[in-house]
């Protein structure tokens, strides 16, 4: 059981550019989430996804797309990187259970850089 | 305002002091209150949960819920150098989590 990965781990990338960042649960979870993490701002969420086939927007979503086309799959896109977008960005899942606490599983994370 | 206001620290006590982590938060539909503990260069880990005002204590760790003031508390008693982390208190709703900006301890030997 690896539960969630990311992949890459770490990329650099120039102004401009574009890249997808991979998420991957095999935990059978319903709800994916990507965060982003940046000094003094804590965890901000950028989308989410409640199913297979849905997206919807978090705190911090312009300059992201998201696509969910496995359940088990969470992409996170960049069609033209910022330097504003260097961060660390983490995955998480959870599978909901009502009223009940829902821990979210969290991934390595992946270290961005745009330069 | 922030929704969940947290001490970012550094935090550095010796090994075996107790060690208070402290958030406060302004949004009262909140119905869970979790502290997740991060490792330097991991992902966020869960570490205690608690749904309502009281204390809930696991080993080492207490966390407190005060709803009527809105205040979130993470104790750890006899603190060890392996509790070197960054702590962030995540109360949340609704299967959303609203995240503090973390405190990072160290415990020093």
């Amino acid at each position: 059981n690896a539960g969630v990965t990311q992949t890459p781990k770490f990329r650099v990338l120039k102004t401009g550019q574009s890249m997808t960042l991979l998420c991957a649960q095999d935990m059978n979870h319903e709800y994916m989430y990507w965060y982003r993490q940046d000094p003094g701002m804590g965890l901000r969420l950028i989308h989410y996804s409640v199913g297979e086939g849905t997206t919807a927007k978090g705190e911090v979503p312009d300059g992201y797309n998201v696509s969910r086309l496995k359940k088990q799959n969470f992409l996170l896109g960049l069609e033209s990187a910022a330097p504003s977008q260097t961060s660390v960005y983490f995955c998480a899942s959870i599978t909901p259970r009502g009223g009940l606490m829902n821990e979210q599983f969290f991934g390595p994370g992946t270290r961005l850089t745009v330069l | 305002q922030k929704e969940v206001e947290q001490d970012p620290g550094p935090l550095s006590v010796p090994e075996g002091a107790i060690v208070s982590l402290n958030c406060t938060y302004s949004n009262s539909a909140f119905q869970y209150f979790m502290w997740y503990r991060q490792y330097s260069r991991k992902g966020p880990e869960l570490l205690m949960y608690t749904y309502s005002s009281g204390n809930k204590e696991d080993g080492r760790f207490t966390a407190q819920v005060d709803k009527s003031s809105k205040y979130i508390s993470l104790f750890i008693r006899d603190s060890q150098p392996s509790d070197s982390a960054t702590y962030l208190c995540a109360p949340g709703g609704g299967n959303k989590l609203t995240f503090g900006t973390g405190t990072q301890l160290k415990v020093e030997l």
